[in-house]
């Protein structure tokens, strides 16, 4: 069945650091890729999404690549913040309401 | 627009109390959804709503009902809470059945089951 793999965390950097989480799927079909995020104490929220092979989403800094070839997924940042601490998704669908999640990752900035 | 609002925010309730959490949404989205949050399971899809009138079993629909009360409003009733359903618990809402859905979410509700 349809299913996502994400790196298990927790996650701890440095101001500054660079930032990946690695994201691994599979899927029956042709699947668009999330990277949702959780901030303390609120609801996930879209960062970035793929909706075909070698798409690139990004936003806020973030960026993945939808790579077909190795089924992944993996969200990159140059340069963290501290305000980037939050726990992150990956996701996928391949139909309607049909969304599936990975177990997410925490990450923790330190100044 | 306030998005989706969800409600309690916090509950805590005895084995076999039953309770309803209330969910809303004011941007016109068609699909509505309940999910739990459990450590370390991401989140588990309970029971969606495509469109008013229509709901739809998830992954884990057992020991819950649903009821999609207008294209604004979706309710999820536990009948007889155990402590198996503590679990921090999630509505979402889309605007696009499909594969380039985005689902916007609630803030949470915390149920503690006794």
């Amino acid at each position: 069945g349809d299913s996502v793999t994400q790196m298990e965390g927790p996650v701890t950097l440095s101001e500054e650091a660079f930032l990946t989480i690695n994201c691994t799927y599979t899927a029956t079909g042709y699947p668009s890729l999330f990277w949702y995020v959780q901030y303390p104490g609120e609801g996930l929220q879209l960062l970035l999404k793929a909706t075909k092979a070698d798409d690139k989403g990004s936003n806020k800094g973030f960026e993945a690549t939808y790579r077909k070839e190795t089924t992944s997924f993996h969200l990159e940042k140059g340069s963290v913040q501290v305000s980037d601490s939050a726990v992150y998704f990956c996701a996928l669908i391949t139909g309607a309401n049909n969304l599936f999640f990975g177990t997410g990752t925490r990450l923790t900035v330190i100044p | 627009n306030a998005g989706v609002t969800q409600t309690p925010k916090f509950q805590v309730l005895k084995t076999g109390q039953s309770m309803t959490l209330q969910c809303a949404q004011d941007m016109n989205h068609n699909s509505m959804y309940w999910y739990r949050q459990d450590p370390g399971m991401g989140l588990r899809l309970i029971y969606y709503s495509a469109s008013e009138g229509t709901t739809d079993k998830g992954e884990v629909p057992n020991g819950y009902n649903v009821s999609r009360l207008n294209k604004r409003e979706f309710s999820l009733r536990l009948e007889s809470a155990a402590p198996s359903q503590t679990s921090v618990y999630f509505c979402a809402s889309s605007d696009f059945a499909g594969t380039e859905e985005t689902q916007y979410f609630g803030p949470g509700t915390r149920l503690l089951v006794l």
